[in-house]
């Protein structure tokens, strides 16, 4: 299995909603990422989490929470978000990150978010 | 600046090889080069990367020049399959999985 599965495909919610996306793997990687696109974008790296810790915070606005309860799992917690927070929110998982190099990384499809 | 510099798109012919360059001249000695190319609707993916040497992989080689002030990402023969975007990313060294991406170049290929 050599999948990253993201849900839900589409989010739609308010400024004063609170949601969760979230991001799975079974692939005993033990480094998971958030990103965030942008339409006609590049990928803009906002988390790390290395072996279920927080490696690396790209100055995320507090309003997005990660969470990685388990190896398998990682979650972006929402809240009072905003109309530009409107994106596409990628997940990625690689075997390890950093050190000698960190190698592929696997994508999931995304969350597409748009916040009203 | 840590990103990379890429043509924003490119052209190909189908059955002919393609050649992606990427500029990164303030690359240290240890940073590694990756590439990932993204079809619309779907999440990146990967392609190749390599720190000094060329590389080659099924899907492709990456020739990286001697000063690693730049790199090329060679599609052998580009089919109607390969159009998509290809960002050219640097993994910034010791800073666990730091991934930036370039801008990317749109590649379409004609029959």
């Amino acid at each position: 299995d050599t999948e990253v599965t993201q849900t839900p495909k589409h989010l739609v919610m308010g400024m004063t909603n609170k949601k969760s996306l979230k991001c799975e793997q079974h692939m005993g990687h033990r480094a998971m990422y958030w990103y965030k696109q942008k339409a006609k974008k590049p990928p803009e790296l906002m988390f790390v989490y290395s072996y279920e810790k927080l490696s690396i915070n790209e100055s995320v606005p507090s309003r997005f929470s990660p969470e990685c309860p388990n190896s398998s799992l990682l979650n972006l917690h929402l809240h009072a978000l905003q109309p530009e927070d409107s994106a596409l929110y990628l997940c990625a998982s690689s075997r390890s990150s950093g050190g000698a190099g960190t190698g592929e990384l696997f994508f999931g499809e995304g969350s597409r978010l748009t916040v009203l | 600046d840590a990103k990379t510099t890429q043509p924003n798109s490119m052209e190909s012919n189908e059955e002919e090889p393609v050649h992606l360059p990427c500029n990164h001249s303030t690359i240290s000695g240890t940073d590694y080069i990756h590439w990932y190319r993204q079809l619309p609707s779907q999440g990146p993916e990967y392609v190749i990367h390599g720190l000094t040497s060329n590389v080659n992989n099924r899907m492709a080689s990456l020739a990286i020049a001697e000063d690693r002030k730049s790199s090329t990402l060679i599609l052998h023969r580009a089919t109607l399959r390969d159009a998509a975007v290809y960002y050219c990313i640097r993994e910034i060294y010791n800073q666990g999985g730091k991934l930036i991406f370039g801008q990317g170049t749109e590649l379409s290929v004609k029959p």
